[in-house]
């Protein structure tokens, strides 16, 4: 089976750095994905991580230790659009986009 | 290019009634994932298809729930008899292989009274 633990909830200031955790374990591993979604809205694709290492977008930034089955996104110069909630997901061997979604963390940005 | 189509947005239904959910991936997809989102939970996978094929069902409950996605049209979930358990949002996700992003609709929130 597949288990995914996230916080829940997590509070951080305008233009501040914050860091949201994923651990996992699953007996395959396809890669991990990090979505966002504001309440009411579509999930948005944020990053994928299948190697070891460290992913970086323009603010955001996801790391992956396969060996630790962790995995963080890291978000820079918050600002108050991001507040939402971070999805992580892992994706199984051959499972593609039949993802595995984790409870979700909401992050709430404040001035 | 549209993005990943989905209609109804809203959707009450009477316990016992059928509800119809509709999804049209993006232009070019050929590999539709369905999702349900329960009030203050995760994504949950329920089925992936391609065109005219259930690939896996694994997280399809076993009475009530099909899906399907025909040749021509979009792709449909179809729920029958619903109870107020049903209630929650569906999400429809479409990509162009296996491997590549998917990109999600905007849901369906089933309300049912």
């Amino acid at each position: 089976g597949q288990n995914i633990d996230q916080p829940t909830e997590m509070t951080a200031t305008e233009g501040a750095i914050v860091q949201i955790n994923c651990t996992y374990q699953t007996s395959g591993f396809n890669g991990l994905f990090w979505y966002q979604q504001h309440a009411g809205e579509a999930p948005t694709f944020l990053s994928y991580n299948v190697l070891d290492g460290l992913e970086e977008k323009g603010r955001f930034s996801s790391f992956l230790s396969r060996s630790k089955g962790y995995s963080y996104l890291l978000l820079k110069e918050l600002q108050m659009k991001d507040s939402a909630s971070y999805l992580c997901a892992i994706s199984k061997d051959n499972a593609g986009n039949m993802l595995t979604f984790g409870g979700g963390t909401r992050l709430m940005v404040k001035p | 290019n549209a993005g990943v189509m989905q209609n109804p947005r809203h959707l009450v239904r009477r316990r016992g009634q059928e509800a119809r959910l509709r999804c049209s991936p993006m232009k070019g997809h050929s590999h539709v994932y369905w999702y349900r989102q329960l009030p203050e939970e995760g994504l949950k996978f329920m089925v992936y298809l391609q065109k005219e094929n259930i690939i896996d069902e694994s997280g399809m409950p076993k009475e009530r729930f099909s899906a399907e996605f025909p040749k021509e049209g979009p792709s449909i979930l179809r729920i029958q008899q619903v109870v107020r358990g049903d209630s929650a949002a569906y999400f429809c996700a479409s990509s162009p292989t296996l491997d590549t992003e998917a990109f999600f609709g905007q849901g369906t929130r089933l309300t049912v009274v």
